[in-house]
């Protein structure tokens, strides 16, 4: 099985800073990775799959980006309604969360 | 508008059933694989299972925690998907999403979720 980390688990960070989330995969076997958006009491929603495709309806201050066993999430410029864990996830795997909360 | 909505949840003992049923609306419920996704208390997201689509052999798959124990079975007359649930254990306690997955060879993408169900599983 694909065992996936995040890093940083935890970030704190202010409206308007860019942040980057990365996700690394223990085995290199497909580029197509996805990440989610998942918030207290709601349900996760899809905001990049393969990479780095946009889900319908997602802002464009979300990217993704990587290949191989090294992904990275990023968000350009900090919302408050982007407060919230994101997830990665590749085949049966998700990535144990980054919880990025306010400065 | 595609929409999932799960039902069934509640208080169960160890060792007993319980089915969980995903009702969907907004897309072509036959075409698509549909599976289920757990979040146990303080905890991540950890895939439960899928079923495949009919023209795709509507087979399914589970995870080694629950291989066994649970079944992903669909019903496209209703646009309905179950998942039940047997010999349940404490830590099956958690919210079950039900999603549209697809799927290939290279990727598994859930790309629209339920709102949970939560079951919790005490005596």
């Amino acid at each position: 099985d694909i065992q996936l980390t995040q890093s940083p688990s935890f970030l704190s960070a202010s409206v308007g800073d860019r942040v980057t989330i990365t996700c690394r995969a223990s085995q290199g076997i497909s580029s197509y990775v996805a990440w989610y958006q998942k918030k207290p009491g709601k349900a996760p929603k899809l905001l990049i799959y393969a990479a780095s495709t946009l889900h319908s309806g997602v802002p464009s201050r979300f990217s993704g980006s990587g290949s191989g066993t090294e992904f990275t999430l990023t968000v350009s410029s900090l919302q408050p309604e982007d407060f919230a864990t994101y997830y990665c996830q590749q085949f049966d795997s998700f990535g144990p969360g980054t919880k990025v909360d306010i400065k | 508008e595609v929409q999932l909505v799960e039902s069934g949840g509640g208080l169960v003992q160890p060792g007993r059933s319980l089915r969980l049923a995903c009702t969907v609306s907004g897309f072509s419920f036959s075409n698509y694989a549909m599976s289920w996704v757990r979040q146990a208390p303080g905890k991540g997201l950890e895939w439960v299972g899928f079923t495949r689509s009919k023209p795709y052999g509507g087979t399914t798959e589970y995870a080694a925690s629950v291989k066994g124990r649970f079944t992903v079975s669909r019903d496209d007359s209703k646009s309905i998907a179950y998942l039940h649930m047997n010999s349940l254990k404490t830590e099956d306690t958690a919210v079950y999403y039900c999603t549209r997955i697809r799927i290939s060879d290279s990727h598994r993408v859930h790309d629209y979720w339920g709102q949970g169900t939560l079951v919790t599983v005490s005596s």
